[in-house]
């Protein structure tokens, strides 16, 4: 299946700042890319995602950008603020498009 | 909707014992999905099906069982428990595979085998 890679493993922000998260993979045919946001006791839940026919995709303070050469994305949120702690996966799908591998994930924490 | 339900929240089993996991959906999605979630490793794949009566095994399919008799439930089933097996089990379900079509998570079934 796909390898993919997630750092940082942990991340501590003061509210207010940017956050960024980045994930290599390995196929390079791959051509889409989630980011799912998993909060304390719940499962994990779809916060953004991109197509490889673009570089960069944004919602409000958060946006996904892609490097398809260097086979990397990179998560960025800006203006952080408490209720952003969580765990955040990126997912990568394996051939066939069936499944998703995901990240081994990025515990998010910022401070007021 | 109630989306993806999962039960129990909360398992404590003795090792050898066995148990199913239930999970269902009520949103008419084709494709469902078992993961485990260990500390620090992320979510692995166990089992999956793409329409009733077709399953496939995952990344770690060892010691589960599963069966999709209907669209809407994904029991998975883990025969002789052992202590191995404590972890964090989601279900989850998508109206097609993973290009472009997102994934929801049910709660989660928490369990550990001493």
């Amino acid at each position: 299946g796909e390898n993919v890679e997630q750092h940082p493993s942990t991340l501590s922000v003061q509210e207010g700042d940017s956050a960024v998260i980045k994930c290599t993979y390995s196929d390079s045919a791959s051509n889409y890319f989630p980011w799912y946001k998993q909060e304390l006791g719940k499962g994990p839940q779809l916060i953004i995602d991109i197509r490889s026919n673009v570089g960069e995709k944004k919602d409000q303070r958060i946006a996904v950008t892609l490097n398809k050469t260097a086979k990397h994305f990179s998560l960025h949120i800006t203006e952080t603020q408490p209720e952003d702690s969580a765990v955040y996966f990126c997912a990568v799908p394996n051939s066939g498009y069936s499944t998703l591998t995901f990240g081994k994930g990025t515990m998010l924490l910022v401070s007021p | 909707n109630a989306g993806v339900t999962q039960t129990p929240k909360f398992r404590i089993l003795k090792i050898g014992q066995s148990m199913t996991l239930q999970c269902a959906q009520d949103m008419n999605h084709n494709y469902m999905y078992w993961y485990r979630q260990d500390p620090g490793m992320g979510l692995k794949l166990i089992y999956y099906s793409v329409g009733a009566g077709i399953t496939d095994k995952g990344e770690v399919p060892n010691g589960y069982n599963v069966s999709r008799s209907t669209t809407e439930d994904f029991p998975l089933r883990l025969e002789l428990a052992a202590p191995s097996q404590t972890s964090v089990y989601f279900c989850a379900s998508s109206y097609s595979g993973g290009l472009g079509y997102e994934q929801y998570f049910g709660p989660g079934t928490r369990l550990t085998v001493t």
